[in-house]
């Protein structure tokens, strides 16, 4: 079955830490990826997404994610945190072609500490 | 302003009823999508709709029905065949495989 697994369910990192969030994907065909960003009480809200092109995307608040399709992943980075980052992020996959089914990983929840 | 509702945004049942959790959309979307949230889980789709007067099981449907009879519209129905309906359901549309674009939620807990 198609899956989207994120590695890391709970991170915690101080402000001006480096972030990297891992994404891989079981999916065989061509693909759009998104990551989506939860704030605390706010909408689920697209960070970025990669239909094709240039497999490193810029999204918003200066967060990027690569995307490497020999290994299947979509890892979303950021240089450097700020506590209004703390949120829970979402790794999201459809398969073109193949209806409109988008599949959710489990989610991450990051805590940024000041 | 265009964007998704939906109402109302806390919801509570009694066990053995069957309750309906309204979306509607301004955004000209022809697709809508209803997602469950639980904590850890992610999020798991469970019904969806690419067209008017048709829609798709997801992967979790079992004890829920929707309906779609006008385009802004997608509403659904939880209902007492659902064993374990307390989460927080999200609503979302979008054109094609574009991006979805997900509402507010509603919090629903079966007391």
């Amino acid at each position: 079955a198609q899956s989207v697994s994120q590695h890391n369910h709970h991170v915690i990192l101080s402000e001006a830490a480096s972030l990297e969030l891992g994404c891989n994907y079981s999916y065989g065909g061509t693909v759009n990826l998104f990551w989506y960003v939860q704030y605390p009480g706010q909408h689920l809200q697209l960070l970025l997404k990669y239909f094709s092109g240039d497999p490193l995307v810029k999204g918003i608040k200066g967060f990027e994610a690569e995307f490497i399709k020999s290994k299947f992943s979509f890892n979303l980075r950021k240089p450097s945190v700020q506590w209004s980052d703390t949120a829970e992020y979402f790794c999201a996959v459809i398969l073109t072609g193949g209806g409109n089914k988008l599949t959710f990983g489990t989610g991450t929840q990051l805590k940024v500490e000041l | 302003d265009g964007g998704i509702t939906q109402s109302p945004k806390y919801l509570f049942r009694k066990e053995g009823q069957n309750v309906t959790l309204s979306c509607e959309q301004n955004l000209n979307h022809d697709a809508m999508y209803w997602y469950r949230q639980d904590p850890g889980q992610g999020l798991r789709l469970i019904y969806y709709s690419q067209i008017v007067n048709d829609f798709q099981k997801g992967d979790i449907a079992e004890g829920y029905s929707v309906s779609r009879e006008k385009k802004e519209s997608f509403p659904l129905t939880v209902t007492s065949a659902q064993k374990n309906p307390t989460a927080f359901y999200l609503c979302a549309s979008s054109i094609g495989t574009s991006e979805q674009f997900f509402g507010p939620g509603t919090r629903l807990t079966v007391l």
